[in-house]
């Protein structure tokens, strides 16, 4: 069975750090892109980033609002996917999920709620 | 980046109408890499349509999906007490994935 759990959620001062982990299990990130997607409180969708599978180099990309402060990476023996998220801002905000395949297979996690606050 | 835009905004109406959402596109979305999320409070977006007509798995057919190129819809052919929630488009054609600004079913 498919499965993304995130996790490392919290709340954090403003210029903090945080990593969200997200486990997988029945796939592999070898053979699936996976996305990390938030929705601040209220809000719509927004993609944050990516990363692509082995047949595309593990490629990461970004959204132009997280550029140089976020970082995605894997660790295949634990099965998990990172987002570290550094200089945090009051704007980032919100519940972060992680999603197989672009979401389009339907595979999503919970989510982890961050709390960007003073 | 592919700009999508959902209408209406909020849509008001009764159990057993039919209800018809829309989504544009600023630009062509390729191989109709274009689909559609039910989304209720405190909860994770819901896949319901894939490839712009495609159903989910366990998607009832109430619900369909049409359009290609930069038009799309999702009807909901009767509305159902359970239906009524926010709905965003997503399309998956290029990087970046964009998300529509959703809409809301709402009871009326």
């Amino acid at each position: 069975e498919v499965q993304l759990v995130e996790s490392g959620g919290g709340l954090v001062q403003p210029g903090g750090s945080l990593r969200l982990s997200c486990a997988v299990s029945g796939f592999t990130f070898s053979n699936h892109l996976v996305d990390w997607v938030r929705q601040a409180p209220g809000k719509g969708l927004e993609w944050v980033g990516r990363l692509r599978k082995r047949a595309f180099s593990y490629v990461t990309e970004y959204a132009a609002s997280v550029e140089g402060r976020f970082t995605i990476s894997r660790d295949e023996s634990k099965n998990s996917l990172y987002l570290q998220m550094n200089s945090l801002k009051t704007e980032d905000t919100a519940v972060y999920y992680c999603t197989r395949d672009a979401g389009a297979t339907g595979y999503w996690g919970q989510g982890t709620l961050v709390t960007v606050s003073s | 980046e592919i700009v999508l835009t959902q209408s209406p905004g909020t849509l008001s109406l009764s159990p057993g109408e039919r209800a018809t959402l829309s989504c544009r596109a600023s630009q062509t979305v390729s191989n109709t890499y274009l689909a559609w999320y039910q989304q209720k409070p405190g909860q994770a977006p819901r896949l319901l349509i894939y490839g712009a007509s495609s159903r989910a798995t366990g998607i009832p057919d109430r619900f369909s999906g049409s359009g290609s190129g930069t038009d799309f819809t999702l009807t909901i052919s009767s509305l159902e007490p359970e239906d009524f929630a926010v709905y965003y488009c997503q399309q998956y054609d290029s990087s970046p994935l964009t998300f529509g600004g959703g809409t809301k079913v709402e009871v009326k």
